[in-house]
């Protein structure tokens, strides 16, 4: 069945530190792959989304890139902030069962 | 335009009540989704409600069971309570719904149970 893989966390960063968080996924068909973040005490919030091979998602200063051929979808951004701790969860869509299937997440801690 | 709104946004029970927990999606909205999150499984789709109708369902006990009304709102209730389901409850909302729609999550639910 189809599936989503993150990076162990937790990852710690300096401000300004550039940042990586693989996520490769398991999925028949074309699914579209998300990056969701979460705060503390919040619910999801929809960071950054890709619909099709090659397709680059961006939002404030997050991207990933959709990599058919290596069936990932890593996130990265140049340089954190202190702003930017939470946790990051990767997540597909696909086929028609209706459900959005995430990976374990990635808590992410930014020292100043 | 307004987010999805999930209320109550805490909740305390015991073994053995049963719950219901209410979603708002974005206006024009006309599918839902709740999920579960917890500690130890993550997030788990429960099920997918468009138009009325489940169209979609996870791998819950029949004690999970949901409904949405015309104006797209969606409950969610929990017959005899146990303590694993004691977790954060997420709605989602989207235009058409899944699987090719994005999903505009609410704050969640927080359900302890004693």
């Amino acid at each position: 069945g189809n599936s989503v893989t993150q990076m162990e966390g937790p990852v710690t960063l300096s401000e300004e530190a550039f940042l990586t968080i693989n996520c490769t996924y398991t999925a028949t068909g074309y699914p579209s792959l998300f990056w969701y973040v979460q705060y503390p005490g919040e619910g999801l919030q929809l960071l950054l989304k890709a619909t099709k091979a090659d397709d680059k998602g961006s939002n404030k200063g997050f991207e990933a890139t959709y990599r058919k051929e290596t069936t990932s979808f890593h996130l990265e951004k140049g340089s954190v902030q202190v702003s930017d701790s939470a946790v990051y969860f990767c997540a597909l869509s696909g086929g028609n069962t209706g459900k959005l299937i995430f990976g374990q997440g990635t808590t992410l801690q930014v020292k100043p | 335009k307004a987010g999805v709104t999930q209320t109550p946004r805490y909740l305390i029970k015991t073994r053995g009540q049963q719950v219901t927990l209410s979603c708002s999606p974005i206006s024009g909205h006309r599918s839902v989704s709740w999920y579960q999150q917890t500690p130890g499984q993550g997030l788990q789709f429960l099920f997918e409600y468009f138009s009325e109708t489940q169209r979609n369902k996870g791998n819950f006990p029949g004690r999970f069971s949901g409904r949405q009304f015309s104006n797209s709102r969606s409950e969610m209730n929990v017959s005899t309570l146990e303590l694993g389901d004691s977790a954060l409850y997420l709605c989602a909302s989207s235009l058409a719904g899944p699987p090719a729609d994005t999903q505009y999550f609410g704050p969640g639910t927080r359900l302890t149970v004693l």
